[in-house]
């Protein structure tokens, strides 16, 4: 199975502020990744497919970029909305795998 | 607009099995896949397998093959998860997701299987 690796596990910042979440999979997936952004008590929701299209409805804000085996996730100007769990995912081969997820906190 | 809903909670004993539903809204059943993804207390999601919700072909992750099934009922635009011989470690909420060139969107509200003597 490939393994999904993000950096950091958790994130402290403000509001207004631009961060970057690190995804890493153990052997490369092409561009065949994915970002989903998830509450507490609710279900994932999906930001970014096939490394960098935003899904309809996504600010743009929220960018994605990589490739192989190195991705990344940047986030700009963030908002309260922000503070949540992001996970990253692959589906280059079976069975898809996601990473351990980062939780973005408020500093 | 696009939804899955999915059916309520279960509780199950140890060795029982569940069957979860995941009925879809506003676009063409038949046209897209419906993946199964869990997420157990404090742990990262894990993927489970999908069905080709048009020829109901399915695919599953080799940790659930032989306790999971996916099927389909094109009539009520519903997928089912069932998952056999449970175990304390089943205890998850279980998410359906519509699968597709986009990847997987949207998502169930999820269903939380409690597995529990």
């Amino acid at each position: 199975d490939i393994q999904m690796t993000q950096s950091p596990s958790s994130l402290s910042a403000s509001v207004g502020d631009r961060v970057t979440i690190t995804c890493r999979a153990s052997q490369g997936i092409s561009n065949y990744l994915a970002w989903f952004q998830q509450t507490p008590g609710k279900a994932p929701k999906s930001l970014i497919y096939a490394t960098s299209s935003l899904q309809s409805g996504v600010p743009s804000k929220f960018s994605g970029s990589g490739s192989g085996t190195d991705f990344t996730l940047t986030i700009s100007s963030l908002q309260p909305e922000d503070f949540a769990t992001y996970y990253c995912q692959q589906y280059n081969s079976y069975p898809y795998t996601f990473g351990q997820g980062t939780k973005l906190e408020i500093k | 607009q696009v939804q899955l809903v999915q059916s309520g909670a279960e509780v199950k004993k140890p060795g029982a099995s569940v069957k979860v539903s995941c009925q879809a809204f506003g676009y063409t059943f038949t046209s897209h896949a419906i993946h199964w993804v869990r997420q157990a207390p404090g742990q990262r999601l894990e993927w489970m397998g999908w069905i080709n919700a048009g020829t109901g072909n399915t695919k599953y992750s080799q940790k659930f093959q032989g306790r999971v099934n996916i099927t389909r009922d094109t009539s009520a635009s519903t997928a089912y998860m069932e998952l056999s011989s449970l175990r304390s470690e089943d205890t998850a909420v279980y998410y359906c997701a519509r699968g597709g060139p986009r990847g997987l969107d949207p998502w169930g509200q999820g269903t939380l299987v409690t597995v529990s003597s």
